[in-house]
């Protein structure tokens, strides 16, 4: 069970635009920053959005973030059959003094 | 270009121990926390532990507490995490990744590649 409550799934087409949300509570989303990650198959997660809606250097700005009071939630626009991955959101957690993750979502590309 | 890399996972029997070493390169090591994640076969990321920059503050998620020690070596730049009494449920990729920003309270920004650990009879 995790901290962070995500969507097990999501999907769309190419060319579409999904959101996948994120919620959480006061002492993780609600005080502190949100970062969402990419995971594609077998490899470690990479770093997609930092601080709420900052996306690092190389990331296409087809990605956004966004956060209102304990929820969060990622867009991707312009949907590619490369963005088929699963994609985790993450906070600092006050009360546990560490890193709380959501449960993931699997995106798929029809 | 950070690196971060991982070693000293394996096939273990429950009970057993090992050690996970995390060599940190790219990066002032000494600023910042370290944590530990882990992913078991098919499952979500779980955070496991995390060091402050100097090694005097830790933490652990509940189902590792008592029985995981993180610690780091900042003359090396290497993370550690001992691994004690493990259990079936500790297989997992395990991760070691740098928080994003030089202070306290931040999530991850770089993770290495991950290091197997198989807890089997």
């Amino acid at each position: 069970q995790s901290v962070l409550t995500q969507p097990p799934s999501a999907s769309g087409t190419p060319g579409q635009r999904v959101t996948i949300s994120c919620s959480g509570s006061s002492s993780n989303i609600g005080s502190n920053y949100v970062y969402w990650y990419q995971q594609l198959p077998g490899t470690a997660p990479k770093l997609l959005i930092y601080k709420n809606d900052q996306r690092p250097s190389g990331v296409p700005d087809r990605f956004s973030g966004s956060k209102s009071g304990t929820s969060a939630s990622l867009a991707i626009s312009g949907l590619r059959f490369e963005d088929e991955a699963d994609y985790y959101c993450a906070a600092w957690d006050d009360s546990l003094s560490g890193v709380v993750f959501g449960g993931g979502t699997k995106l798929t590309v029809l | 270009e950070v690196q971060l890399v991982e070693s000293g996972g394996g096939l273990v029997q429950p009970g057993g121990s090992l050690r996970l070493s995390c060599a940190a390169s790219g990066f002032t090591f000494t600023s910042y926390w370290m944590h530990w994640v882990r992913q078991a076969p098919g499952k979500g990321l779980v955070w496991v532990s995390r060091i402050n920059s100097d090694g005097s503050s830790t933490n652990y998620a509940d189902s590792v507490k008592g029985r995981f020690t993180i610690s780091r070596d900042n003359a090396k730049n290497t993370l550690y995490l001992q691994m004690n009494s493990l259990r079936v449920e500790d297989t997992a990729v395990y991760y070691c990744a740098k928080a994003d920003i030089a202070a306290a309270g931040y999530p991850l920004d770089y993770w290495g590649q991950g290091t197997l650990v198989t807890v089997s009879s």
